[in-house]
């Protein structure tokens, strides 16, 4: 049982590259999110899939898109990187069941940084 | 004013003392509260979470929420070495069907051995 896994865990991109994040569980969680997290500013949320099909932006979207792949993928892609965009990026998932508190487990990051 | 607030330390306690962690949050609707813990370099995870008015305990951990004040406390007691990380406070948003976390921007905890 891996939990949350994600690859790269380091990425160096050129302004103007792409590239995508890959994430994955296999607890058969139903809820998936990405976060961003910079110096003071704490962890924000890019996009999430609260359930397999659907997606919805967070906090901070803008320059991201996500794909919900099935319910154990989501991803996340960078169709221009810009030096902004030079942060930690992590996923998470939760069980998300009706009427049940739920808990965020997060994977170990990917490192990236826009030059 | 921000969502979660938290006081970013560092936080300097010394081995065996008891570290006290204070967040608060401007959404009165909010009736869910985590506590995670961060090593420097690592991802969050999760210690302690808290629903009901009062005190929670799990060994050395306390959390105390107090909604009338929007108020969430996390104890360490009998600090170590090992506690030193960053302490984050997430507030569960209610948006619709999601369960999104609004997160503060975390304490530094430093235990002196």
């Amino acid at each position: 049982n891996a939990g949350v896994t994600q690859t790269p865990k380091f990425q160096v991109l050129k302004t103007g590259q792409s590239m995508t994040l890959q994430c994955a569980q296999d607890m058969n969680h139903n809820s998936m999110y990405w976060y961003r997290q910079d110096p003071g500013m704490g962890l924000r949320l890019i996009y999430y899939s609260a359930s397999e099909g659907t997606t919805d932006k967070g906090e901070v979207p803008n320059g991201y898109n996500v794909s919900r792949l099935n319910k154990r993928e989501f991803s996340l892609r960078l169709e221009s990187a810009a030096p902004s965009q030079t942060s930690v990026y992590f996923c998470a998932s939760s069980e998300s069941r009706q009427g049940w508190v739920d808990t965020q487990y997060f994977g170990p990051g990917t490192r990236l940084t826009v030059l | 004013q921000k969502e979660v607030e938290q006081n970013s330390g560092p936080l300097s306690v010394p081995e065996g003392a008891i570290a006290s962690l204070n967040c608060t949050y401007s959404d009165r609707g909010s009736q869910s509260f985590f506590w995670y813990r961060q090593y420097s370099g690592k991802s969050p995870e999760l210690i302690m979470s808290i629903y009901s008015n009062g005190d929670k305990e799990d060994g050395r951990f306390t959390a105390q929420l107090n909604k009338a004040s929007q108020y969430v406390s996390l104890l360490i007691r009998d600090s170590q070495p090992s506690d030193s990380a960053t302490y984050l406070c997430a507030v569960r948003n209610y948006g619709g069907a999601t369960n999104k976390l609004i997160f503060g921007t975390g304490t530094l905890l430093a235990v002196q051995p």
